[in-house]
């Protein structure tokens, strides 16, 4: 149990382009969904907290109208990079939190971008 | 923004022997919990074990044992029978009361055959 999705596994697009990246809780419903940025060999940098029929809360930094984040339901968020640019291309990662149980997190298997 | 330290960039172990990787973090809470994962060349996380602040007892997965130094805000995780499939990066992280985690930098462990 406990499984998340992330879909594309990689993606290249061009500069200029927009790019969706989806992130599902396969067997389980997540009211809280995070988004995550991770360098190579760096470690994971919380982007934002997406919660479930609100608005999603963008840490210190981050672009709200570069990352478009929705989460239209208990299984489902998404990740819009906007306008992309390379210094956008990165690994992106996505957790989900369980409706039931608030102290874990289930990760999905993530998203490298390619912005050429 | 909570804190969480990881001062050992890489760390290098013998197949079968033992490693420990130091993490501390900065809090002010007196409940929470902290987590160690790992992260394979597949760039999956996996959740290797945690631990609830609340409790003295240090918990412990199979091989893998942690040392929870409350006051001192220490949590090591250390790794007993090593095996080649343990080589990963791992992070220890702090769960805040928004759900939000903090990661450390990470530490790099390469296993020996």
């Amino acid at each position: 149990g406990a499984v998340v999705s992330q879909h594309p596994s990689r993606v290249i697009c061009k500069s200029g382009t927009s790019v969706k990246i989806e992130c599902r809780s396969l067997d389980f419903q997540a009211t809280t969904m995070f988004w995550y940025r991770q360098f190579p060999k760096k470690s994971l940098m919380l982007m934002a907290t997406s919660n479930e029929g609100s608005k999603a809360t963008y840490e210190q930094g981050v672009e709200k109208d570069k990352f478009l984040i929705n989460h239209a339901s208990l299984t489902l968020s998404t990740l819009t990079v906007t306008s992309a640019h390379p210094e956008d291309s990165s690994f992106y990662i996505c957790s989900a939190r369980p409706s039931q149980r608030g102290d874990e997190q289930y990760f999905g298997p993530g998203t490298r971008l390619t912005v050429t | 923004a909570q804190t969480v330290t990881q001062s050992q960039p890489e760390m290098s172990v013998q197949e079968a022997e033992t490693v420990t990787l130091s993490c501390t973090y900065d809090t002010s809470e007196s409940d929470y919990y902290l987590f160690w994962y790992k992260q394979p060349p597949s760039r999956q996380m996996i959740l290797v074990i945690r631990q609830e602040a609340y409790k003295q007892q240090n918990a412990t997965e199979n091989r893998f044992s942690v040392n929870f130094q409350k006051a001192a805000k220490s949590f090591s995780l250390k790794i007993s029978d090593s095996q080649l499939g343990d080589a990963a990066m791992y992070f220890c992280a702090y769960i805040d009361g928004d759900y939000k985690l903090s990661f450390g930098a990470g530490t790099t462990v390469t296993v020996r055959a």
